[in-house]
């Protein structure tokens, strides 16, 4: 049971340049997120999806795209990086009881140049 | 919005000693969950401990202990006989509707042996 994996772990990128990342759970998880994480600022939801073939917008959307296509995968593309998007990037997913909390990925670097 | 403030950007605990970690948080609901996380260097997010707002008792898991005062929307973690592996950022984070987790800034703590 692998829980939350993310890949990739580590990526640079050149300003203008777009790259997916993704998140892919085998425990049946019906709420899936992404946040990122900057210093000072905690981690900050920018997008998540509810179920298979929906999503929503966080409180930072902006420059990033998402899909659910299947259940157990959700992808967070950007299709033009910016250096503004440097960061730590973790995907998480509950099935849908609040009490347990998430199950984290182990993030992934993003350094854009 | 909910929003969590951690006061404490760092602190620094003796070995063996106790120290607290300071939550505020604002809610409209009144059916929440609050949870503190652990996250070492590694980068990994582990949940240290939850509390059910409807529950007036504080949750307790071995060592680690919270302080929930619902009225004064408080939730502090307390970290008994601190450990060296103690060492980690610590964030708290309140479950709103939508299973949407919201975290604060996070605390540095750092143990000295």
């Amino acid at each position: 049971n692998a829980g939350v994996t993310q890949t990739p772990k580590f990526r640079v990128l050149k300003t203008g340049q777009s790259m997916t990342l993704l998140c892919a759970q085998d425990m049946n998880h019906e709420y899936m997120y992404w946040y990122r994480q900057d210093p000072g600022m905690g981690l900050r939801l920018i997008h998540y999806s509810v179920g298979e073939g929906t999503t929503a917008k966080g409180e930072v959307p902006d420059g990033y795209n998402v899909s659910r296509l299947k259940k157990q995968n959700f992808l967070l593309g950007l299709e033009s990086a910016a250096p503004s998007q440097t960061s730590v990037y973790f995907c998480a997913s509950i099935k849908g009881h609040r009490d347990y909390g998430y199950t984290f990925g182990s993030g992934t670097r993003l350094t854009v140049v | 919005a909910q929003t969590v403030t951690q006061s404490q950007p760092e602190m620094s605990v003796q070995e063996a000693e106790t120290v607290t970690l300071s939550c505020t948080y604002d809610t409209s609901e009144s059916d929440y969950y609050l949870f503190w996380y652990k996250q070492p260097p590694s980068r990994q997010m582990i949940l240290v401990i939850r509390q059910e707002a409807y529950k007036q008792q504080n949750a307790t898991e071995n060592r680690f202990s919270v302080n929930f005062q619902k009225a004064a929307k408080s939730f502090s973690l307390k970290i008994s006989d601190s450990q060296l592996g103690d060492a980690a950022m610590y964030f708290c984070a309140s479950m709103e509707y939508g299973n949407k987790l919201v975290f604060g800034a996070g605390t540095i703590l750092r143990v000295k042996s």
